[in-house]
Formats: structure tokens, sequence, C-alpha cells
């Protein structure tokens, strides 16, 4: 079936540091990718997303590309701040029959000092 | 942007008894929404696919008479869980989709985290 997997956390950098989180997905056809991030004491946020291979979805200072040959979609910032720290899941949306279901990633809890 | 609420928060309840957790979509009309189950440090588990008007389409091993889910209206989704056990404890999220042209997007609710004594 259908699968997720991220890089285990929790992740601590300093402030204005680079920020990797690695995904990688195993799925069947060509699924959509997201990236959602979850602020404390609130519900799930879209932060990106990109739907064919090559596709690179950016907001806010994140970037991530769909690499469909390392089957990846790992998510980048050049300089993180404070107010990024919060836990991020990887998604995928199979499409087909399976339209609207997504399958997320453990989850990584990223922590940013000053 | 769309906002989705969830009710209660937070709930505390005896083994035995049942737990309705609603999800409103506040100020856009949802068709579909979803349910899902997340555990302390898990990803969240898709339970069942909510549709407006019909019945409720459960993931493999979700038992449907165990999480009875009522889509009775285009903002409004419900979450029974029958009989509850402690195992049945956990962090509940909805979602609600948004389709408005081109865009198709999930919002999420804040969760409802269960505890069942």
């Amino acid at each position: 079936g259908d699968s997720v997997t991220q890089m285990e956390g929790p992740v601590t950098l300093s402030e204005e540091a680079f920020l990797t989180i690695n995904c990688t997905y195993t799925a069947t056809g060509y699924p959509s990718l997201f990236w959602y991030v979850q602020y404390p004491g609130e519900g799930l946020q879209l932060l990106l997303k990109a739907t064919k291979a090559d596709d690179k979805g950016s907001n806010k200072g994140f970037e991530a590309t769909y690499r469909k040959e390392t089957t990846s979609f790992h998510l980048e910032k050049g300089s993180v701040q404070v107010s990024d720290s919060a836990v991020y899941f990887c998604a995928l949306d199979a499409g087909g029959t399976s339209y609207g279901k997504l399958t997320f990633g453990q989850g990584t809890i990223l922590t940013v000092h000053p | 942007g769309a906002v989705v609420s969830q009710h209660p928060s937070w709930v505390i309840c005896k083994s035995g008894t049942s737990v309705k957790i609603e999800c409103r979509s506040l100020d856009f009309q949802a068709t579909t929404m979803f349910w899902y189950r997340q555990f302390p440090k898990q990803s969240l588990m898709l339970m069942a696919t909510s549709n407006e008007g019909s019945k409720a389409t459960y993931e493999q091993g979700v038992e449907k008479d165990k999480f009875l889910i009522n889509h009775a209206s285009l903002t409004l989704s419900t979450l029974t869980v029958t009989s509850a056990h402690p195992e049945d404890s956990s962090f509940y999220i909805c979602s609600a989709r948004l389709l408005a042209g081109v865009r198709d997007t999930q919002y999420f609710g804040p969760g409802t985290r269960l505890t069942v004594l």
C-alpha cells in the first residue's frame, strides 16, 4: 500500500540555520505530495504541495521538489525562524479511487532556538 | 482562510460510555469530511470518509459499529465512539474538503483529545 516515511525528529536548530526534513514515499501511479504544518494548539495547515514530477511547491520560504526518480519530497528552508517551530507532516494523495484520502508520514518536530 | 472547528477539544469519559465529537466547517460547505486518528508520536491514520447525505466509507480495520459517523449537513459531521474503552483513547482529527473551481483543499480541525478511564 501507499506509505510516507519522514526523517525522525526532533530537529533542533538555531535561528537562521538551514533546514532539511527528508520525506520519501511509496505509491502506485502518480500521487500528489504535500507538506502540512501543525503549530502548537492548532490544526494542520497546508504548507505547500506539488502535483506532478519536477514540480516545486513553495510557501513562506519553504520549498520542496517532487522527485519521482528518487520518490522524494524533501522540505527545505534557507533560514529558519523561532516562529517556524512546529510539527511538520509529509503526505500523499494517491488519486484515483483514493482521491482526497491523505496518507501521512509520522511527523517531524522542529524546534528553533533564538 | 477556511476554518474547521471541533467540539469538544478534549473529553474524559468512563469505560463503556459513548462520546460524540463534532466537526464543523465554519465558513464553507463541505460535501466530504475525513476523520483521522493520531496516536502519540505517530502519524495520522485515516479512519473514514464522511459524505453528506450518504453512508460513511471506512478504512480497512476500522469498526463501523464502533465509530459511528453522521454527516447530516454540509457543515457538520459527527463521530460517535460507542462503548468506549481505554484503547480508544487517542487524538481524533477531522478535515473538511473545500472544492472551489480548480481548488481542492482539505482544512483540518484542531483535534479532540479523548481519554477513556
